[in-house]
């Protein structure tokens, strides 16, 4: 175990469903981020928080719409996702400190959208 | 258009074996490089780090060796064993002028590694 835990583990929804993931760290940490896997690309970083603002928003679609209402929680929340959307979701964290910054991974959530 | 999805890189070794996972990485003003392991149905895992102002850094059984000129990142792992099988990522990152990471990694494609017994 990382220390970060992410639920629900599995989700399938609806394009017309609302849900929300959720992210928590047990490290201490002080930023947190949610990154998209799909099959045979490259991890893509989506949000960046750190000390609980929002300092990166790398395009995303209005779709996902993130929340962080404390350093350790972090949320995704989803509405009218498209088939495409499909993929992995990780959260990390990391602890803000010099250039050395490590980031570390919960299990991900796997979305399905139909 | 259609999107043409990566094909990632296979290493298929023996148990007992070296293995030897490459990476190109980017940035040339990238400072800090980390390794990390995915297995199937987990999160990347961190494996070994490294700081631009070091060319080798070892681990328990990994040592990850870095070439700035060249801008290549390479992890070895020694006497690999079945439970090495998994897609490994490198990741670079960068700071600003007053040394404070971005803290937005970039992510390599990732190899796969088989071990077979």
């Amino acid at each position: 175990e990382t220390g970060v835990t992410q639920t629900p583990r599995h989700l399938v929804m609806g394009m017309t469903n609302k849900k929300s993931l959720k992210c928590e760290q047990h490290l201490g940490h002080n930023a947190m981020y949610w990154y998209k896997q799909s099959a045979k690309k490259p991890l893509e970083l989506m949000f960046v928080y750190n000390f609980k603002e929002q300092t990166e928003n790398n395009s995303v679609p209005s779709r996902f719409s993130p929340e962080c209402p404390n350093s350790s929680h972090l949320f995704l929340h989803l509405h009218t996702l498209q088939p495409e959307d499909s993929a992995l979701y990780l959260c990390a964290s990391s602890l803000r400190r010099g250039n050395q910054e490590t980031q570390y991974f919960g299990p991900g959530t796997r979305l399905l959208v139909l | 258009g259609e999107s043409v999805g990566l094909h990632l890189p296979t290493l298929s070794v023996q148990e007992g074996d070296n293995s030897i996972i490459n990476c190109a990485y980017s940035n040339s003003a990238s400072d800090y490089f980390i390794w990390y392991k995915q297995e199937s149905g987990k999160g990347p895992q961190f494996i070994i780090d490294i700081r631009s102002n070091m060319d080798k850094r070892q681990g328990q059984r990994v040592t990850v060796l870095l070439n700035k000129t060249v801008k290549h990142l390479s992890l070895q792992i020694a006497a690999t064993q079945p439970g090495d099988s998994a897609v490994y990522f490198c990741a670079e990152n960068f700071s600003n002028a007053g040394g404070t990471s971005y803290g937005k990694l970039t992510f390599g494609q990732g190899t796969i590694l088989t071990v077979h017994p």
